[in-house]
């Protein structure tokens, strides 16, 4: 079946501009997570979402960070008045339940703030 | 939180040689242990993974060993190829009602020499 898709696949945007990254888990996943990778760098989590229960927001690095998810569908990554160092590829991945462990990325938003 | 931390940053065997990465975590709550392969470019992809309940798992050429008492787990890759070259991650979760988030090390970048 299909897979975690992203969108746009890259975005370039200039220093002060808000961007806003898209997700489509894979259908019937109720876990989405948001993940942003520096270049040459690990996965940093950014925020999760599990059904209706209010998403944990732990993991983003500041107010200009936020993140919407619909019902169990499309969520949307925004960043506010970007910042050079927020130039990273942005990851999405979904999973069956909390409970189901395993995590399936999609291919990832490369963002380039100039 | 949970730290994992990993090494080496990078290795470079031989092909047909065995490579090994090692993880260690902080958290004793933590009893599942995936690993990810991130080919340039491309999204992590599940190779392996391990539960607590368990010591040690294979599947082919890949192996995962796993010591809770000293907290910290393995990657044994057999005959490596060059295909095998990527980017390698290992991470750690435990499985509390909330925790869901999976905590990754820095990767290790292997490179399969022909």
């Amino acid at each position: 079946g299909a897979g975690v898709s992203q969108s746009p696949s890259n975005k370039v945007t200039e220093k002060g501009k808000d961007v806003e990254l898209r997700c489509d888990p894979i259908s019937g996943h109720t876990a989405l997570y948001w993940y942003r990778q520096r270049l040459g760098q690990g996965l940093e989590f950014l925020i999760y979402f599990q059904g209706n229960s209010a998403p944990d927001k732990s993991g983003l690095p500041s107010d200009r960070f936020s993140a919407e998810r619909t019902g169990e569908s499309v969520s949307t990554l925004t960043i506010q008045r970007t910042q050079q160092e927020d130039s990273a590829v942005y990851l999405c991945a979904s999973s069956l339940s909390t409970y189901s462990y395993e995590q399936y990325f999609g291919p990832g938003t490369r963002l380039t703030v100039t | 939180g949970e730290n994992v931390e990993q090494h080496p940053s990078t290795l470079s065997v031989q092909e047909g040689d065995s490579a090994v990465i090692k993880c260690t975590y902080s958290d004793s709550a933590s009893n599942y242990f995936p690993w990810y392969k991130q080919e340039l470019g491309k999204r992590p992809q599940l190779i392996i993974d391990i539960r607590s309940n368990v010591g040690e798992k294979k599947d082919q050429r890949i192996a995962v060993t796993l010591n809770k008492t000293a907290k910290h787990f393995s990657l044994h890759i057999t005959e490596t190829q060059p295909e095998d070259s990527a980017v390698y991650f290992c991470a750690a979760s435990s499985s509390g009602f909330n925790d869901y988030k999976l905590s990754f090390g820095a990767g290790t970048t292997v490179t399969v020499r022909a």
